[in-house]
């Protein structure tokens, strides 16, 4: 079964950089695209950013210019490059796979989180 | 980007129906059928309940459907019970591999 296991949260002071992991298993890893979705204390959703099978990658303008999604398909593992780091920036991180159709999140994983903060 | 527009609560006795609203922009909801519901029970990752404005994953209930008309999706929960109690979110592809969630509903079985 498909399986995502994030890592890397911490506590970080602003201005900083994390490095968060995500380890994907049950499914062929490199046919599909996969996404990054924060959720501040309390708060809803957001989604920060894709990358598709191929390589191609988006983002959210909330972390343009700051934030990175890569991906090593011969390790099956994603990955979320964070720097300038800013309070608002704290939230439970989560990887998501694609569905079918690209458009959706049929699968997550549990969370890290990932703390701003002097 | 801004938030898709969900109401913040709503509210129904068991077996009872309730309906949540997403209301977004013709940039959004009302220009693509990418739209999709996750169910998060509190402290636990979103579950992926409805996509394409309509269809069920396999194993979510038949109770769960979903609708859209022009800019405003829907999220219809029949029968309900007391396991449904939880937040949900849509959400809707909003062009140029983005997307946007709503602000959240937090679903009380009475």
């Amino acid at each position: 079964q498909v399986q995502l296991v994030e890592s890397g949260g911490g506590v970080v002071q602003p201005g900083g950089s994390l490095r968060l992991s995500c380890a994907a298993s049950g499914f062929i890893f490199s046919i599909y695209g996969m996404h990054w979705v924060r959720q501040a204390p309390g708060k809803g959703l957001e989604w920060v950013a894709f990358i598709r099978h191929d390589g191609s990658k988006h983002y959210a303008d909330s972390v343009k210019g700051r934030f990175t999604i890569s991906r090593d398909n011969s390790k099956n593992m994603l990955y979320l490059q964070m720097i300038s780091l800013r309070a608002e920036d704290t939230a439970v991180y989560y990887c998501a796979k694609v569905g079918s159709e690209e458009r959706d999140f049929d699968f997550w994983g549990q969370g890290t989180l990932v703390t701003v903060s002097s | 980007q801004s938030a898709l527009t969900q109401p913040r609560s709503v509210s129904g006795s068991p077996g009872q129906s309730v309906t949540i609203s997403c209301t977004g922009t013709s940039s959004d909801v009302g220009g693509y059928k990418y739209v999709s519901w996750y169910q998060q029970l509190p402290g636990k990752a979103p579950k992926f309940m409805i996509y394409e404005v309509f269809k069920r994953p396999s194993g979510v209930p038949d109770r769960f459907s979903g609708s859209k008309s022009g800019n405003t999706a829907s999220l219809t929960i029949s029968g309900l019970q007391a396991e449904d109690e939880a937040d949900y979110y849509c959400c809707s592809y909003a062009g140029s591999y983005t997307w946007v969630f709503g602000g959240g509903t937090k679903l009380t079985v009475l």
